[in-house]
């Protein structure tokens, strides 16, 4: 059971920035939040992982909620290349289990 | 860039038959996972592993399917008596021990398409 929800679906223009919601109303203190996405035909790839602290990476921010019940993911300048689907992930690496657990992810389309 | 690697990248096979994958860790990377796709849904954990030792298992690992990591460094999944509910992309992940760097990355492969028909 996925511990995230997020939208089925968003769309951008391409350079523009783009916000990607996730709601984790659940969220335990030891739960990292991280964002995969993934490409057609290709497996999972990490975009950045935070706690408590917004995160920037060099290829996006994390923007997490001072109650840590949501996380949003910013693409600053959105690329044909960003087209994927978009996973949020909750990952407690201490409870004795270490799984990630995958909901359906938001679908990114990137128009030109 | 030594990612993960697996081998083989499709596979074709009848219903019944034995299959075999097989899954190179990033190296230095103690954890490895394995985890099913099929279309439209994303990855579901099966297993993983910590050095040799199989620390978690889930439910969707039926009794037809076992993996192994014998020496900590290569891993395999084998699946006998294939089912047509089987065909899925298979996708091996591997991280470091999050108490040597909590929070740190699973870096995942680019999978093994399995088709039963």
């Amino acid at each position: 059971d996925a511990k995230t929800t997020q939208p089925n679906s968003m769309e951008s223009n391409e350079e523009e920035p783009v916000h990607l919601p996730c709601n984790h109303s659940t969220i335990s203190g030891t739960d990292y939040i991280h964002w995969y996405r993934q490409l057609p035909s290709q497996g999972p790839e990490y975009v950045i992982h935070g706690l408590t602290s917004n995160v920037n990476n060099r290829m996006a921010s994390l923007a997490i909620a001072e109650d840590r019940k949501s996380s949003t993911l910013i693409l600053h300048r959105a690329t044909l290349r960003d087209a994927a689907v978009y996973y949020c992930i909750l990952r407690d690496g201490r409870a004795g289990t270490d799984k990630l657990i995958f909901g359906t992810g938001t679908r990114l389309q990137v128009f030109p | 860039d030594t990612g993960v690697s697996q081998d083989p990248r499709h596979k074709i096979t009848k219903r019944g038959q034995n299959v075999t994958f097989r899954c190179d860790p990033i190296s230095e990377h103690n954890r490895l996972y394995w985890y099913r796709q099929t279309l439209g849904q994303g990855p579901e954990f099966l297993t993983y592993f910590q050095n040799e030792a199989q620390l978690e298992k889930s439910r969707l690992l039926s009794d037809r399917f076992s993996a192994e990591r014998p020496k900590g460094s290569f891993s395999t999944l084998e699946i006998q008596r294939t089912e047509q509910g089987d065909s899925a992309m298979y996708l091996c992940a591997s991280s470091l021990d999050p108490a040597r760097g909590f929070g740190n990355t699973i870096y995942f492969g680019e999978g093994s398409w399995l088709t039963v028909v």
